[in-house]
């Protein structure tokens, strides 16, 4: 079955990083792009961007740019996203989830998401 | 402020029809489908409706949209105190190339 697990919860201090893994099973990894949402505490999802798993290439949504970085090992079917110079505002739930290269076409729907992990940035 | 302006909340009793709204503008809904998404406390968003008001397997057909110019909403019939959630819409924004949501609205089953 279609799976897409996370890593888990991560408590960060202030100016450190942290990368978060989205593990995919279930499917054919090279026919789907994994895009990442951000949803802070209490408040509504927000699109980071998304990277292509054929060619690698990252595409982050407006201010996502910059500590924010997308990347992948096929080997091991694992999207990752790594966040630098973490701030107390980077507090919130990371979700991957995957999309079939159909958004600009029409059709833009993300239809499996891994768990969610969880990433508090406190000193 | 989300591109996609949704309720923030909505109420009904067990039993009944809800809708919640999505308005948009030209560059998305007006051509694009909306997706739903139901969100159910503390766990992750789950894809509900997508394209043409289709279901992915196991959603049951209470659940229902329609679109029209640069609207879209999302029917919920027969409503069921396991429907409490959070609901997203969602679609691709051809202006800013990017996948927009909704803020979300909160369905409470009275």
């Amino acid at each position: 079955q279609v799976q897409l697990v996370q890593s888990g919860s991560e408590l960060k201090k202030p100016g450190a990083s942290v990368k978060v893994s989205c593990k995919a099973s279930g499917f054919t990894f090279a026919s789907y792009a994994i895009n990442w949402m951000r949803q802070a505490p209490g408040q509504g999802l927000e699109w980071m961007g998304w990277i292509n798993t054929n060619t690698g290439n990252p595409a982050y949504a407006h201010g996502f740019t910059g500590r924010f970085v997308f990347s992948l090992d096929t080997s091991v079917t694992t999207a990752y996203l790594e966040i630098t110079s973490l701030k107390a505002e980077d507090t919130a739930m990371y979700y991957c989830a995957r999309e079939s290269y159909l958004c600009s076409t029409g059709t833009c729907y993300l239809d499996y998401w891994g768990q969610g992990t969880l990433v508090t940035v406190s000193s | 402020q989300s591109v996609l302006t949704q309720p923030p909340s909505v109420s009904a009793a067990p039993g009944q029809k809800v809708t919640i709204s999505c308005s948009g503008s030209s560059s998305n809904i007006g051509d694009h489908y909306v997706s739903w998404y139901q969100q159910l406390p503390g766990t992750a968003p789950k894809l509900l409706i997508y394209g043409n008001n289709r279901r992915p397997s196991g959603i049951p057909d209470r659940f229902s949209d329609s679109k029209s110019g640069t609207s879209a909403t999302l029917g919920i019939t027969a409503l069921q105190t396991g429907d409490e959630a959070d609901y997203y819409c969602g679609t691709w924004d051809s202006s800013l190339s990017a996948v927009v949501f909704g803020g979300g609205t909160k369905l409470t089953v009275l």
